[in-house]
């Protein structure tokens, strides 16, 4: 089946440790996005990527770095200036048509927790 | 992106309609209003999207003011698998890549 995969689910990481979060997806979407959910609240835009070998900050991008170098792939890492990076990280995907008005497609998360 | 405003949380009796409302006052022409659920723990489930027209498919029916300022997300017949957060987005059309801005959502719970 064509979808979004996550892993590792849970993910448990020493202070001042890089990690990268993985997300694949076979839906041939040109666009994909990472977000940040934080306990009760909604989802907030840390990097998104049109194309391959391109990416655009979002509303939260300090602290996290990403790469795009192939379309059904877009890692991100926490990186250990990331002060507060305990939290629910979400994938999405989205066709990229030029009529921008499809759907986001979102993976089932990976939750990130500190030692 | 337009800004929306939600209610923080609806209850609804198993079976009934659930009405979730949305307003989104600032929104400008070329902004979609779409509607996505997250039940705990899981990612976003997409829902329904629409311009100006209201639109209906398998799961439910978006109803949009004639102002487009508000919207009203109907689930006809509410079941406990309902239960869930609803988020109601604006997205400007043909631009960056669609990013999407989600705010707190409803907390619609199905009750019994």
């Amino acid at each position: 089946d064509g979808g979004i995969t996550q892993s590792p689910k849970y993910l448990f990481r020493k202070e001042g440790q890089n990690v990268t979060l993985s997300c694949e997806q076979n839906l041939n979407h040109d666009a994909m996005y990472w977000y940040r959910q934080d306990p009760g609240q909604g989802l907030r835009l840390i990097y998104y990527s049109q194309i391959v070998n391109d990416f655009q900050k979002g509303d939260i991008a300090e602290g996290y770095s990403v790469s795009r170098e192939k379309k059904e792939s877009f890692p991100l890492t926490v990186t250990s200036a990331q002060k507060n990076p305990t939290a629910f990280y979400l994938c999405a995907s989205s066709p990229w048509t030029g009529v921008d008005n499809q759907p986001q497609h979102f993976g089932d998360g990976t939750r990130l927790s500190i030692l | 992106d337009a800004k929306t405003t939600q209610p923080t949380s609806m209850d609804c009796a198993e079976g009934r309609a659930a009405n979730l409302p949305c307003n989104h006052s600032t929104i400008s022409g070329n902004e979609y209003v779409y509607w996505y659920r997250q039940i705990h723990s899981q990612g976003p489930q997409y829902i329904i999207h629409g311009l100006k027209n209201n639109e209906t498919n398998e799961m439910a029916s978006l109803i949009i003011t004639e102002d487009r300022k508000s919207s009203t997300l109907i689930l006809p017949h509410a079941t406990l698998r309902d239960t869930a957060v609803y988020y109601c987005i604006v997205r400007v059309h043909n631009t960056n890549a669609g990013k999407s801005t989600f705010g707190d959502g409803t907390t619609l719970t199905v009750k019994p």
